[in-house]
C-alpha cells in the first residue's frame, strides 16, 4: 500500500480557495513535494519544501507543514479553472526516490 | 534538451511481445528515474540511474523488466513477454542529483497491452 495518503477528489467554486491534505510516513524526509498532472500530461513540480520549515508561500501558492503529525498542505487561493488537474504529494524516504500519494484529483466549477 | 523526452508516446502492442521504452533526459542531469503510474493512482518507483553508479533496480516488478542508461544520456526501458497487468503510463524523470534533486518529469509513454 502506499505511505503517502490524500482524499481522492475536491470539488471548488472558481474564485474560492482550495486546500489539498496529504499525510506522510517517513519523518527523515528532507523535502516534501507537491506536483500538478494534467491530462494527458507529465508531472508539473508546483512546489516543495525543505522539512525544518513549517511554511511556504509563492503567489497563489501556500504549503504549510507540520512535521508532528506528518501533515503536509496545499491551498491555492482563488482557484481557477486551469487549476483543474491532479495534484500529488511526494516525500522521500531516502536521498533520491519519491513515494507519491494517489493523487487528488481537483474539480473546479464556475 | 530543454525538457525531458520520452518516446513513443502511446505504444500498443500484443500479449507476449517486447517493447523498449526510450528517455531523454534533460542535458546535464546526472540522476535519472523511471516510474510508472497504472490507471487513478499514484506513480510506483521502478529504477533509479546516478551517474556511474550501479542503478537501485529495487522497484522492478519481475524480471521481465530491465534498463539501461549509457552515460549519463539516454535509457531505455525494456519490457520482455508483456502481460496486460504491464498496461500503464510510465514515466521518465531526472534531475541533477543534489540539493533539493528535484525531479522534472517527461510526458510518458502510454503502453496498452492487448
Amino acid at each position: 500500500g502506499e505511505d503517502v495518503e490524500q482524499s481522492l477528489f475536491l470539488s471548488v467554486r472558481e474564485g474560492d480557495s482550495s486546500v489539498i491534505n496529504c499525510t506522510y510516513t517517513d519523518s527523515s524526509s528532507t523535502y516534501l513535494y507537491w506536483y500538478k498532472q494534467e491530462p494527458g500530461a507529465g508531472l508539473q513540480l508546483l512546489t516543495y519544501i525543505f522539512s525544518n520549515m513549517d511554511m511556504k508561500q509563492d503567489q497563489r501558492l501556500t504549503v504549510l507543514l507540520n512535521k508532528k503529525d506528518k501533515h503536509l498542505s496545499l491551498r491555492i487561493a482563488d482557484t481557477q479553472t486551469g487549476d483543474s488537474a491532479i495534484y500529488f504529494c511526494a516525500e522521500t524516504p531516502d536521498d533520491y526516490k519519491l513515494s507519491f500519494g494517489a493523487g487528488t484529483t481537483v474539480t473546479v466549477r464556475a | 534538451g530543454a525538457g525531458v523526452s520520452q518516446s513513443p508516446s502511446n505504444k500498443v502492442t500484443e500479449k507476449g511481445k517486447d517493447v523498449e521504452l526510450r528517455c531523454d533526459p534533460i542535458s546535464g542531469h546526472t540522476a535519472l528515474y523511471w516510474y510508472r503510474q497504472r490507471l487513478g493512482q499514484g506513480l510506483e518507483f521502478l529504477i533509479y540511474f546516478q551517474g556511474n553508479s550501479a542503478p537501485d533496480k529495487s522497484g522492478l516488478p519481475s524480471d521481465r523488466f530491465s534498463a539501461e542508461r549509457t552515460g549519463e544520456s539516454v535509457s531505455t526501458l525494456t519490457i520482455q513477454r508483456t502481460q496486460q497487468e504491464d498496461s500503464a503510463v510510465y514515466l521518465c524523470a531526472s534531475s541533477l542529483g543534489q540539493g533539493t534533486n528535484i525531479q522534472y518529469f517527461g510526458a510518458g509513454t502510454r503502453l496498452s497491452v492487448l
